[in-house]
């Protein structure tokens, strides 16, 4: 059972333009949400987090929106760069499981100059 | 700054062989973990540590033993290598092992299981 999911494998869009990436959860006891960045043949990188008391969080060019209610997180990126091409994970934790992370499958974002 | 250092970087095994990754951090973390990544499965929890003397399963903990080793270094020893365990490997270290605790992760090591 996928507690986390991300339904797109991949995602291109056009340098400039804005990248929405998806993520849906079926556990409610979930206390924060996470997105990670990983480039090629590195590990992932900690990108942006929001608890599950919030709505909205924001870093710059980076979004993050929860709706609870639709069990469902998105990151936006605006304006995308070619930089920002990478693979994404959302992933969830809650304290209630001692933190452990539950990783989404990740979603390929391809950022076209 | 190393952060999360992991050795090797590759390895190829025959099935039956056995190996201990190696993974070491310089960010005084309380909490390692160990993952595998898999295509199409994102990461999945092998086993973790949240102090220094004590591990616990995750989610896929067949297979493998670790040894946290002091503060610094926790290790994760295959014993009798299958194909199955052919993966990336990925070690993570947070402070606490809290739900709001970013994991900083190593470079990972690719290992092949013939």
């Amino acid at each position: 059972d996928q507690q986390v999911k991300q339904n797109s494998p991949s995602l291109s869009v056009q340098e400039g333009r804005i990248s929405i990436l998806n993520c849906d959860y079926t556990n409610s006891m979930f206390d924060y949400f996470l997105w990670y960045k990983k480039y090629p043949a590195e590990g992932p990188t900690f990108l942006i987090s929001i608890s599950s008391i919030k709505d909205k969080n924001e870093d710059g060019r980076f979004t993050v929106f929860l709706n609870k209610s639709a069990k469902h997180l998105s990151l936006h990126i605006v304006p995308s760069q070619p930089g920002d091409s990478a693979v994404y994970f959302c992933a969830a934790s809650a304290n209630n499981q001692g933190g452990k992370l539950i990783f989404g499958q990740g979603t390929e974002l391809s950022v076209k100059p | 700054n190393a952060g999360v250092t992991q050795t090797p970087k590759f390895q190829v095994l025959k099935t039956g062989q056995s190996m201990t990754l190696q993974c070491a951090q310089d960010m005084n973390h309380n909490s390692m973990y160990w993952y595998r990544q898999d295509p199409g499965m994102g990461l999945r929890l092998i086993y973790y540590s949240a102090s220094e003397g004590t591990t616990d399963k995750g989610e896929v903990p067949n297979g493998y033993n670790v040894s946290r080793l002091n503060k610094r270094e926790f290790s994760l020893r295959l014993e009798s290598a299958a194909p199955s365990q052919t993966s990336v490997y990925f070690c993570a270290s947070s402070e606490f092992r809290l739900a709001n605790q970013p994991q900083h992760f190593g470079d990972g090591t690719r290992l092949s299981i013939l």
